[in-house]
């Protein structure tokens, strides 16, 4: 069975850097792209990036790029987005979500809170 | 970046009734459309992909029909655990881009 598991919710000053994770299971993690996504709250869904863990080939949505980083490492099947410096605009929940074309499993969210 | 419209933002509707979303690209994006569902809480799920294909475990009174740039969600018969946001992605050209949502709600 397909399965992504996110880290648990996060809640951060402006300025802290953070790093969330998505642990797949349940098919090979080198053969499927894997992307992040954003919804602020009460909004629609954004798409922030993608990897494929087979050659680290990154994609970042051009909104996104230079704000985010996106990794995975193989070895322990994870994906992972990370700030440097957060923004009270970052406030949202993360999805991570496997490609099969469209999305086909989706992690259950993580809940990012930005608050001086 | 490709632009996806939906309409209506919201539909409000009872149990039973026909329902029709639609979502319009900007440019043609051939069959590469999906459409989730997403409850409050939780995370979207699938329920149609290349535009007319049921993903597996979906009920049939969901269908999706179109080409191009113009394409249709639509629920036969209403149940009450349909009430939901309903979003369509484009996944013809990267970025992909969601329409903006379709909020079913009780009439």
């Amino acid at each position: 069975e397909v399965q992504l598991v996110q880290s648990g919710a996060q809640v951060k000053k402006p300025g802290e850097s953070l790093k969330i994770s998505c642990k797949a299971s349940g098919y090979t993690f080198t053969r499927s792209w894997i992307g992040w996504l954003r919804q602020l709250p009460g909004e629609g869904l954004e798409w922030m990036g993608i990897i494929y863990p087979g050659d680290f080939d990154i994609r970042y949505n051009p909104s996104f790029e230079g704000q985010v980083t996106i990794s995975a490492d193989k070895s322990l099947t994870t994906a992972y987005l990370q700030w440097t410096r957060l923004k009270a605009s970052d406030t949202a929940i993360y999805y991570c979500a496997r490609l099969n074309g469209y999305n086909d499993y989706w992690g259950q969210g993580t809940l990012v809170t930005v608050s001086s | 970046d490709i632009q996806m419209t939906q309409s209506p933002s919201t539909l409000s509707a009872s149990v039973g009734d026909r329902v029709t979303i639609t979502c319009r690209a900007s440019q043609s994006i051939s069959s590469w459309l999906a459409w989730y569902q997403q409850k409050p809480g939780k995370a979207p799920k699938v329920v149609i992909y290349k535009a007319s294909t049921l993903e597996t475990g979906v009920p049939s009174r969901f269908s999706g029909s179109g080409s191009g740039t113009e394409f249709t969600l639509t629920i036969s018969s209403l149940q009450p655990e349909d009430f939901a946001t309903y979003y369509c992605q484009q996944y013809d050209t990267y970025p992909w881009v969601f329409g903006q949502g379709t909020k079913v709600d009780v009439k």
